[in-house]
C-alpha cells in the first residue's frame, strides 16, 4: 500500500525566511498529493494541491513541487508570517483513491 | 462555506463503554471519513462512506464500527472502549465529485479519553 514520509518533524523558521517540507510517497499509481494546515484547536483544511500532470503549482506564498520519477513532493512557503505557525500535513491518494497521510511537520515562525 | 460539527470536543469513557461519536455536514456531500490523529503517526482513516448505508474499512478499522443511516450524518461507534482508542478523531466530508481526489473539509475534532 501506499506509504507517505514527511520530513522535517518540526521546522523553525525567522519571520520573513522560506520554509519547505518535503514528502515522499511509494505507490508509482497515486495522482493526486494535497497539503493540509491543521491549527491549533481546529481540523485540517486544505490549503494547495497538485495533480500528478502538473510539476509545480503556486499561490500567493505558497508552492508545491512534484517529482514524479522520484516520487517525492515538497511544500515552499515564502515571506513566512506568525500566522504560518502550525501543523503542516502532506498526503498522497493510494490504489484505491483514500488519501495516506504523511506524519506532519510543525512550523513555528519567530518574530 | 462548507461546515462540518462534531458532537463533542471532548470526551471522557470508561474501558468497556461503548462510545458514539457523531458528525454532521451540511453541504450535501456524498463522501465522509473518519480518522484518528496520533502524534507522529499523522491523521489515519478507519472507515468511510460513500454513500447512505455505505461504509468501507479504512486502514485501522478493527475496534470501531461506523453507521450513515442520513447523508449528511455519519457515526463512529466503538463497541467496547479500551485504552488504547484515546486519540483525536476527525471526520471529515468531500463532495465526491472526484473520487478520492476531492477536497475534504474537516470537522473541528473529538479528543477522546479512555480510562
Amino acid at each position: 500500500g501506499e506509504n507517505v514520509e514527511q520530513h522535517p518533524s518540526t521546522l523553525s523558521v525567522q519571520e520573513g525566511d522560506s520554509a519547505v517540507i518535503k514528502c515522499t510517497y511509494s505507490d508509482s499509481a497515486s495522482n493526486y498529493f494535497p497539503w493540509y494546515k491543521q491549527e491549533l484547536g481546529k481540523g485540517p483544511q486544505l490549503i494547495i494541491d497538485i495533480r500528478s500532470n502538473v510539476g509545480e503549482k503556486k499561490d500567493q506564498r505558497i508552492a508545491v513541487t512534484l517529482n514524479k520519477t522520484a516520487k517525492h513532493f515538497s511544500l515552499h512557503i515564502t515571506e513566512t508570517q506568525p500566522e504560518d505557525s502550525a501543523v503542516y500535513f502532506c498526503a498522497a491518494t493510494d490504489s484505491w483513491g483514500k488519501l495516506q497521510f504523511g506524519a506532519g511537520t510543525q512550523v513555528v515562525v519567530t518574530p | 462555506d462548507v461546515k462540518v460539527t462534531q458532537s463533542s470536543r471532548y470526551l471522557v469513557k470508561r474501558t468497556g463503554e461503548k462510545v458514539f461519536l457523531e458528525c454532521v455536514q451540511d453541504m450535501d456531500h456524498e463522501n465522509m471519513f473518519w480518522y484518528r490523529q496520533d502524534p507522529g503517526l499523522g491523521l489515519r482513516l478507519i472507515y468511510f462512506s460513500y454513500d447512505v448505508k455505505m461504509k468501507e474499512k479504512g486502514d485501522i478499522p478493527e475496534g470501531y464500527s461506523v453507521s450513515r443511516e442520513k447523508k449528511e450524518r455519519f457515526s463512529l461507534i466503538l463497541e467496547s472502549a479500551s485504552t488504547n482508542q484515546t486519540s483525536m478523531y476527525l471526520c471529515a466530508s468531500s463532495p465526491g465529485v472526484a473520487g478520492g481526489s476531492d477536497e475534504q473539509f474537516f470537522g473541528p475534532g473529538t479528543r477522546l479519553t479512555v480510562l
